[in-house]
């Protein structure tokens, strides 16, 4: 059964830094595409982060030059690490599977993990 | 970036009555588009993929069609768990979503 786990979010003050993890389980984070989508409260859905089984990385252009996606093989875990945060990152994240071979739709979701960005 | 529009926004049904929800692209996305459910307090789960292939384990009454830059989701007939927010999603390029439909009870 494909199970992913979100880190514990949190309360960060603006200008700060976060890393959020994703914990697969079920399949290899290695051989798939994993991806980050969020959802600011009361809204739709954005995506964030893609990484590809390659390693090759993609961004949306509110994350370019903030965020990192990585993963650690080893751990089987795919990470978002967020600096410079601003107000306007508040939202649930979310990790998901992507298929990838049909294209990047999310096949599955984790169960989202709250990051507030206040002062 | 392609933008996708829902509608409507909110639509009321009454259990056991069928419901029909559109998508618009902005632009041709062909037939890489998706269909996301999403329950208050719950993360998304995907519905529909390839505009009309339904997910592992997704009942037979929803169906998608479309292809291009219009689409539809429909619920067959409408059980209580299928009240929620809709998403589309499209694929053809870097993924967008729209903004959502929600589904209550008439």
């Amino acid at each position: 059964e494909v199970q992913l786990v979100e880190s514990e979010g949190g309360l960060i003050q603006p200008g700060g830094s976060l890393r959020l993890s994703c914990a697969a389980s079920g399949f290899t984070v290695r051989s798939n595409y994993m991806s980050w989508v969020r959802q600011a409260p009361g809204k739709g859905l954005e995506w964030v982060s893609l990484i590809y089984s390659s390693g090759n990385t993609y961004y949306a252009d509110s994350a370019k030059g903030r965020f990192t996606i990585s993963r650690d093989n080893s751990k089987n875990t795919v990470y978002l690490q967020m600096n410079s945060l601003r107000a306007e990152d508040t939202a649930v994240y979310y990790c998901a599977r992507v298929s990838g071979i049909l294209g990047n739709y999310f096949e599955s979701w984790g169960q989202g993990t709250l990051v507030t960005v206040s002062s | 970036e392609i933008v996708m529009t829902q509608s409507p926004a909110t639509l009321s049904v009454s259990p056991g009555e069928r419901a029909t929800l559109s998508c618009r692209a902005s632009q041709s996305v062909s037939s890489h588009l998706a269909w996301h459910q999403q329950k208050p307090g719950q993360a998304p789960r995907l519905l529909i993929y390839g505009a009309s292939t339904r997910a592992t384990g997704i009942p037979a009454r929803f169906s998608g069609s479309g292809s291009g830059t219009e689409f539809t989701l429909t619920i067959s007939s409408l059980q209580s768990e299928d009240f929620a927010v809709y998403y589309c999603q499209q694929y053809n390029s870097w993924p967008t979503f729209g903004q959502g439909t929600k589904l209550e009870i008439k």
